[in-house]
């Protein structure tokens, strides 16, 4: 099986845009999760998408939004960037044991450079 | 919510020595608890994981211990090589609401020294 896609790899913006980032998940993965990774605040939990339908959600602000599709892929946006935006940001696919998502795999991440 | 520590934050060791990663969690609710393994400039990636019925998992050079009572697991990496120098993330994952909660530790940089 294919592993979890996001494109795009690498991204630079600048203040005040928006970006859209994009996550593919593994085949018959149905829970998309989504993370900001950054050397001094390791792995954040920015929110879960099952069905189409958020599920969870950290705590971020408002500029970051999700979501998913009928076939599973997500997306998400960050509007008006910040500096502080600039992160890996991975995306995690899980399959359902019991009706709950499981073992997460993850994406290779999209580096958001914002100058 | 659940908090994940994780000890220590670098550490080298001698090429074919045993490296051993701890981390404790505070929710008793939590029973899934995966070991990521992170290459520079790629996703974290899964290499062993433990459910809370069992207290010691094996993959070759790989192992994971858990004790529930304590609220701590360990990873431990014998013989290394090169090649496990990477950064190694623990998490404690619960069902919580119909959805896992999953909480990342901060990460122990590994280095193997040729």
């Amino acid at each position: 099986k294919a592993g979890v896609t996001q494109t795009p790899r690498y991204l630079i913006k600048t203040r005040g845009q928006q970006v859209t980032l994009s996550c593919s998940p593994i085949s018959g993965h149905r829970s998309v999760s989504w993370y900001q990774q950054t050397p001094g605040q390791g792995l954040q939990f920015l929110f879960e998408y099952f069905s189409e339908t958020q599920r969870n959600k950290g705590n971020f602000p408002g500029r970051f939004s999700g979501r998913q599709f009928s076939n599973s892929r997500s997306e998400m946006n960050v509007s008006t960037l910040e500096l502080g935006d600039s992160a890996l940001y991975l995306c995690a696919s899980s399959s359902l044991l019991a009706g709950v998502a499981d073992t997460q795999y993850f994406g290779p991440g999209t580096r958001l450079t914002v100058l | 919510g659940e908090n994940v520590e994780q000890h220590p934050s670098t550490l080298s060791v001698q090429e074919g020595d045993s490296a051993v990663i701890k981390c404790t969690y505070s929710d008793s609710a939590s029973n899934y608890f995966p070991w990521y393994k992170q290459e520079l400039g790629k996703g974290p990636q899964l290499i062993i994981d433990i459910r809370s019925n069992v207290g010691e998992k094996k993959d070759q050079r790989i192992a994971v211990t858990l004790n529930k009572t304590a609220k701590h697991f360990s990873l431990h990496i014998t013989e290394t090589q090169p090649e496990d120098s990477a950064v190694y993330f623990c998490a404690a994952s619960m069902n919580s609401g119909g959805y896992q909660k999953v909480t990342f530790g901060i990460g122990t940089k590994l280095q193997v020294i040729p």
